[in-house]
This record gives C-alpha cells, sequence and structure tokens, in this order.
C-alpha cells in the first residue's frame, strides 16, 4: 500500500529563516504531488502543485522539488514568518482522482 | 468560486447511534468528492470518494457509508457508531481546472 512519510516531529526555526519540510514516499510514483496548509481545527488549503514531469515549483515565498528518483519532494518557505506556523501536509494524487495525504509536519516560527 | 459546507460543526454521540454527517458543494457542478477523518495528531485518511450521483468508491472498508443521492451533496452515515469512529471529517472537492482539492470546515465528531 501507499506509504507517504513526513517528519512528525515539529519544525521550529526563527523568522526570516527559510523552512524546508520533507515528504517521502514509497511504492509508486504519483502522477503529482501537492502541498497544503492546515491551521487548527479547520480543513486544509491548497498550496501548490507539482508534476511528476516538472524538478520544481515556485509561488511567491514557496518553492516545491519534487525528485521521483528519490521518491522525495521537499517544500520551502523562504522569508519565514509567524504567520506561517501551522501544519504542512503533503499529498500524492493516483489516477488524477485518488488523493493520499501525509500526517502532516507542524512548523513553528518563533518572531 | 468553489464553496464546501458541512455540518453539523460539532457532533457528540453514544457508541451503538446512527450518524449522519452532510456535505453540499457551490460553485461547481459534478464535482468530484471525497471524506476523509483525521485522527488527532495525524494524517488524512481517504474514506469514500464519488464521481459521479450514486456512485461511491470506498477505500478502507470500515463502520461507516457513504451516498451521493444529488450532484452536489455528499453524506457519510453509519448504522452504529464505535469508539474509534471518533475524529474529524472532513468533506473536499476537486476542482478539475487546477487539480486542486478545496475543502469544507469539518465536522468534529466525538463517540463516548
Amino acid at each position: 500500500s501507499q506509504k507517504i512519510e513526513q517528519n512528525s516531529e515539529a519544525l521550529n526555526i526563527q523568522e526570516g529563516k527559510t523552512a524546508t519540510l520533507t515528504c517521502n514516499y514509497t511504492n509508486y510514483s504519483p502522477a503529482y504531488l501537492q502541498w497544503y496548509r492546515q491551521d487548527p481545527g479547520r480543513g486544509p488549503v491548497f498550496l501548490l502543485l507539482i508534476r511528476e514531469n516538472e524538478k520544481e515549483k515556485r509561488k511567491e515565498r514557496l518553492k516545491v522539488t519534487f525528485d521521483t528518483t528519490l521518491k522525495q519532494s521537499l517544500f520551502h518557505i523562504t522569508a519565514s514568518q509567524p504567520a506561517d506556523s501551522a501544519t504542512y501536509l503533503c499529498a500524492l494524487v493516483r489516477n488524477f482522482n485518488k488523493f493520499y495525504f501525509g500526517s502532516g509536519t507542524k512548523l513553528n516560527v518563533k518572531p | 468560486s468553489q464553496t464546501i459546507h458541512q455540518w453539523p460543526a460539532t457532533l457528540v454521540q453514544p457508541v451503538g447511534s446512527p450518524l449522519s454527517l452532510e456535505c453540499t458543494v457551490e460553485g461547481t457542478s459534478n464535482p468530484n468528492l471525497y471524506w476523509y477523518r483525521q485522527a488527532a495528531g495525524r494524517g488524512l485518511q481517504l474514506l469514500f470518494y464519488s464521481v459521479g450521483i450514486g456512485q461511491i468508491s470506498s477505500e478502507v472498508p470500515q463502520n461507516l457509508s457513504a451516498s451521493r443521492p444529488q450532484d452536489r451533496q455528499f453524506i457519510l452515515s453509519s448504522k452504529k457508531l464505535l469508539l474509534s469512529d471518533s475524529g474529524f471529517y472532513l468533506c473536499a472537492g476537486l476542482y478539475p481546472f487546477t487539480g486542486e482539492l478545496f475543502f469544507g470546515e469539518g465536522s468534529r465528531l466525538t463517540v463516548l
């Protein structure tokens, strides 16, 4: 079965630094991979999508990389702010209609 | 824009009681719809997805069922709740032009 691993330990960084979150997966390569942000008690919100033939995607302070050989995606937030504190989830998309999520990594950005 | 409405927002139910969680979609037609469950501190577990009226695919054998009686309505049900059914239930829709999921605000279920 599909296994998606994200660091379960919270990531604590100082404001202004770059946060890097990791998503590793096993068993098969997805059509594409997505990253979502989830605040406590709320539904996740879509951030970025990267396809299997793309190496890197950027959106403002966010950057996602996708290495299908390593079966890994990295999610970067540059110039992090306390408002970036949240849980970040990666999702693998299979057959373009099945979305499987990792357990998420909690990011704490300290002022 | 697409919006998902879920209710109730919070539910406390005794073991053995029935369950009905409802999800409706606005702003798009014939979307793929999903039910996820999130246990405390855990990721989202895909329970059911639907590509159209009356079409339900189950991901995990369990005590729950889903139905899609209308294009924009998706219902999660149980005849008899178990303690292990407690969790945060999220309904999501697929926006086909971008391939992203948009989520409702969730329904928190506590089974006592």
